[in-house]
């Protein structure tokens, strides 16, 4: 069975730090991969997309990044956070093709104090 | 991308049938209607999915009418531990864009 992996679980960093979440996923190949963020009471937000190695879409302009150094890894980064940048961060995959089901790791809580 | 509208909250009581209605009047030919649940601190889980008609699992319903601009998930005897925010989601043809709206907030009350 597929399985999806986020750490760390929570996080507390000063502005201007920077920023590595990890996601990772067991038991399939060639997943889409997500980044989501969350802010505290709100709907969920798509930061990013990846349908492959090396392959990223952004949704939003910001001060984030992501890379997919490996088919089964997604690393969400910063530079330099930001307050704004507090939330839940959320990493899901789904399978290559329609219709799409997203399933989601156990999510990342970042307070950037 | 298809936009999804749903009603904020919804109040219920244990052992009632809770009915959420998502509008998506732009749907496309080729969009899925998904529909998640998310309890707080922790990522959305899948509940069900739908083109048309009705689709039923182990835990809802879905219906959806035939012009497909609307659906509706169906949970059947709710218990306090269905209090969740519950998403709809319509996907575009490459499934990759699904856009998550603001989800409607069910409280289960005793």
């Amino acid at each position: 069975s597929q399985t999806i992996h986020q750490w760390p679980a929570t996080l507390v960093q000063p502005v201007g730090s920077p920023l590595s979440l990890e996601c990772t996923v067991e038991g399939t190949s060639n997943p889409n991969l997500y980044w989501y963020r969350q802010a505290a009471g709100r709907g969920l937000q798509l930061l990013f997309y990846s349908v492959g190695i090396g392959q990223i879409s952004s949704e939003v302009p910001q001060n984030l990044s992501a890379s997919r150094p490996q088919d089964r890894q997604f690393i969400l980064s910063s530079k330099k956070l930001l307050l704004s940048d507090s939330g839940f961060y959320l990493c899901a995959w789904s399978a290559s093709g329609p219709p799409t089901v997203q399933f989601f790791g156990p999510g990342t809580r970042l307070t950037v104090l | 991308l298809a936009k999804t509208t749903q009603p904020i909250s919804m109040d219920s009581y244990e052992g009632q049938e809770v009915n959420i209605t998502c509008s998506h009047n732009n749907i496309a030919t080729n969009d899925y209607i998904t529909w998640y649940q998310q309890f707080p601190s922790q990522g959305p889980r899948f509940i069900i999915q739908g083109y048309k008609t009705k689709v039923t699992n182990e835990v809802a319903s879905l219906f959806i009418p035939a012009d497909r601009k609307s659906s509706t998930l169906s949970l059947p005897r709710v218990s306090l531990s269905d209090t969740a925010v519950y998403y709809c989601l319509v996907g575009d043809s490459a499934g990759n864009k699904l856009t998550f709206g603001g989800g409607t907030r069910v409280l289960v009350k005793p």
